[in-house]
């Protein structure tokens, strides 16, 4: 596997905020990257995959980039929905695609 | 609606066996890879094992040799036999479907869960 560091852990913002969150590959993943949203008691949703590419239905203030090693989620002009963890996931380890340790977002 | 609803988790004892259900509506399980993930109290996710569309099927080392997973095309259910139940397997236990394309793989539906707790 390939492990892989989110950064911060934990985040305090306020709604209309905007928000970046790290995540760093031991080696590189090239655009196989993926950002995952998740609430308590809730399924996780798929954000971004292949490093900028938006899924269907998410709105427009998530954007990802990044390749290789070192990958982004920003989130523009944060909404109260927005507060949750964020993973990010590589898929180039197939088939065990890794996970960062999360990031959660806070309100302040 | 594309969706899947996982179930049969509960209370176990150490040693035990449990098996997990994960019925899919909207999509075939069999058009596409389908996987196991899960979440142990306070931590982070964890991909526990795949089935692909050609039946072969892969594992995390945690739980080789321990966990078999299956799919019933015909009931369109994915499932998670977990046998010799240990207590750090106790986890929030998600069936995800895998999303592929030329360069990228993700897991673009998810369910909601069954808790799988292991204790005496």
């Amino acid at each position: 596997d390939i492990p892989m560091t989110q950064s911060p852990s934990s985040l305090s913002a306020s709604v209309g905020d905007r928000v970046t969150i790290t995540c760093r590959a031991s080696q590189s993943v090239y655009s196989y990257l993926n950002w995952y949203q998740h609430k308590p008691g809730k399924a996780p949703k798929l954000l971004i995959y292949g490093a900028s590419s938006l899924q269907s239905g998410v709105p427009l203030r998530f954007s990802g980039s990044g390749s290789g090693t070192e990958f982004t989620l920003t989130i523009e002009s944060l909404q109260p929905e927005d507060f949750a963890t964020y993973y990010c996931q590589e898929s180039y380890s197939h088939p065990d695609y890794t996970f960062g340790q999360g990031t959660k977002l806070e309100i302040k | 609606e594309v969706q899947v609803v996982e179930s049969g988790g509960g209370l176990i004892q150490p040693g035990g066996s449990l098996r997990l259900s994960c019925a899919a509506s909207g999509f075939t399980v069999s058009s596409t890879y389908m996987n196991w993930v899960r979440q142990a109290p306070g931590k982070g996710l964890e991909w526990v094992s795949v089935t692909h569309v050609d039946g072969r099927t892969d594992f995390a080392d945690s739980v080789k040799g321990r966990f078999i997973i299956s799919r019933d095309n015909s009931r369109n259910t994915l499932y998670l036999q977990m046998n010799s139940l240990r207590v750090v397997d106790t986890a929030v236990y998600y069936c995800a479907r895998g999303y592929t394309g030329s360069n990228f793989d993700a897991f673009d539906v998810w369910g909601q869960g069954t808790m799988v707790t292991v204790s005496s």
